[in-house]
């Protein structure tokens, strides 16, 4: 199936430090979602975006809609060790309901 | 204001036997998508729902698989004669289509066929 480019794939980091991931397409989307998803659970919405150039913060979590509309990225700042976890971006390709999702960034806070 | 639920949350079955999911969307949410994530993987997108409406399928779903959503509340997906490969976390994800198009997921039904 179809899944956008996410990276890194995966990172080990101190706790207190900030954290950058991000998703690229060679497609256009009219909407970026960020999830944090669990072992065995499902994904749990953290931030929307709806508009290029759109940035968006949630607590220690700030996202922005890329301005060609073709990427996203997610920052995490003063990380905690709950931030464990895997981290999926989805567009909604122009044009349809369809999402697709990223390939995930695990990510794993030392504290 | 309850969070999209799906039961069963886990079903292991023999191949070739048929087996039945149902997920409950967020009350007046209209649009319901059913994906499959397996292990490593982002979800995948198998089909959509607006109100009773199936308006896309994805490849993904062979002509194994079919969905409902009968008067448009909740759905089933129901997967026929099934193979190894259909092992997968099933996630059902419900929206209200107003402003963008925000999908919340339920807890998933994770199925292994034996």
């Amino acid at each position: 199936g179809q899944q956008l480019n996410q990276s890194p794939q995966s990172m080990f980091i101190q706790e207190g430090e900030d954290v950058s991931m991000n998703c690229t397409s060679s497609s256009i989307f009219n909407t970026w979602l960020w999830y944090k998803q669990d072992p065995g659970e499902g994904p749990v919405l953290l931030i929307a975006l709806y508009k290029a150039g759109e940035l968006t913060s949630n607590g220690r979590l700030t996202a922005q809609f890329g301005i060609t509309r073709k990427d996203s990225f997610l920052n995490i700042s003063a990380s905690i060790p709950s931030d464990v976890g895997i981290y999926f971006c989805a567009g909604q390709l122009s044009g349809t309901y369809k999402y697709i999702f990223g390939t995930g960034t695990r990510l794993k806070v030392l504290a | 204001d309850t969070g999209v639920s799906q039961n069963p949350r886990h079903k292991i079955t023999k191949r070739g036997q048929n087996v039945t999911f149902r997920c409950d969307p967020i009350s007046e949410h209209n649009r319901l998508y059913w994906y499959r994530q397996t292990l490593g993987q982002g979800p995948e997108f198998l089909t959509y729902f607006q109100n009773e409406a199936q308006l896309e399928k994805s490849r993904l779903l062979s002509d194994r698989f079919s969905a409902e959503r009968p008067k448009g509340s909740f759905s089933t997906l129901e997967i026929q004669r099934t193979e190894q490969g259909d092992s997968a976390m099933y996630l059902c994800a419900s929206s209200l289509a107003l402003v963008g198009d925000t999908q919340y997921f339920g807890p998933g039904t994770r199925l292994t066929v034996l």
